[in-house]
């Protein structure tokens, strides 16, 4: 069955330029994550939404950091003003997780990733 | 503050034997605990989780253990093999700094299995 899709599998921009990830979650999942990984270091929350209920952009590392996700499916996470220290893999991840604590144990099923490089 | 350790960066270990991953976490009391696995140039894929009233669960030659009062989940594979070779993720819930609670990971041990 698919997997969660995300786009471009690779990305290099100029220092200042702008970037639009794409993530296609699970069908059917309600919740859906964006994490990073930067070279050794583990995976950093950035973003969780779930259904309609407004998101936890807590692990936001700045204001040039955003994420929409447009009718419970797809979403974007849009990097402004790109930075080098931007420069990491971007996760996306859906879940059947919903707002019943008796499903927050759900497993998160992971994209491959975007590779973004800020030269 | 709440914390998440894999206390291994990198662990060799010989074909045929038992490698061993520790988790450990701090000021916390997860009600579960979950490991993934990675592999390069791949996202995380999930491989077992355990409840807080479950002391051991095991899957083909997986086993995990939760230890709620050493703060601790062991991870272990039991004849390696080559194709266990992968970065190992253990993850729970934690205070993401808002008052909500997101899956936190640990940096992760890269575990190499040696023929």
């Amino acid at each position: 069955g698919a997997g969660v899709s995300q786009s471009p599998s690779n990305k290099v921009t100029e220092k200042g330029k702008d970037v639009e990830l794409r993530c296609d979650p699970i069908s059917g999942h309600t919740a859906l994550y964006w994490y990073r990984q930067s070279l050794g270091q583990g995976l950093e929350f950035l973003i969780y939404f779930q259904g309609n209920s407004a998101p936890d952009k807590s692990g936001l590392p700045s204001d040039r950091f955003s994420a929409e996700r447009t009718g419970g499916s797809v979403s974007t996470l849009t990097i402004q003003r790109t930075q080098q220290e931007d420069s990491a893999v971007y996760l996306c991840a859906s879940s059947p997780r919903t707002g019943n604590p008796s499903s927050y144990n759900s497993p998160l099923h992971f994209g491959n990733g975007t590779r973004l490089t800020v030269t | 503050s709440q914390k998440i350790e894999q206390n291994s960066e990198a662990l060799n270990i010989q074909e045929g034997k038992t490698a061993t991953l520790t988790c450990n976490y701090t000021n916390y009391s997860p009600a579960y605990l979950q490991w993934y696995r990675q592999d390069p140039g791949r996202g995380p894929v999930f491989l077992l989780l355990i409840r807080e009233n479950e002391k051991e669960k095991r899957k083909e030659r997986l086993k995990v253990t939760f230890d709620t009062t050493l703060k601790q989940s062991l991870f272990h594979i039991t004849a390696s093999q080559p194709a266990d070779s992968a970065t190992y993720l253990c993850a729970l819930d934690m205070d993401s700094g808002a008052g909500s609670y997101q899956l936190t990971f640990g940096k992760g041990t890269k575990l190499s299995v040696i023929p």
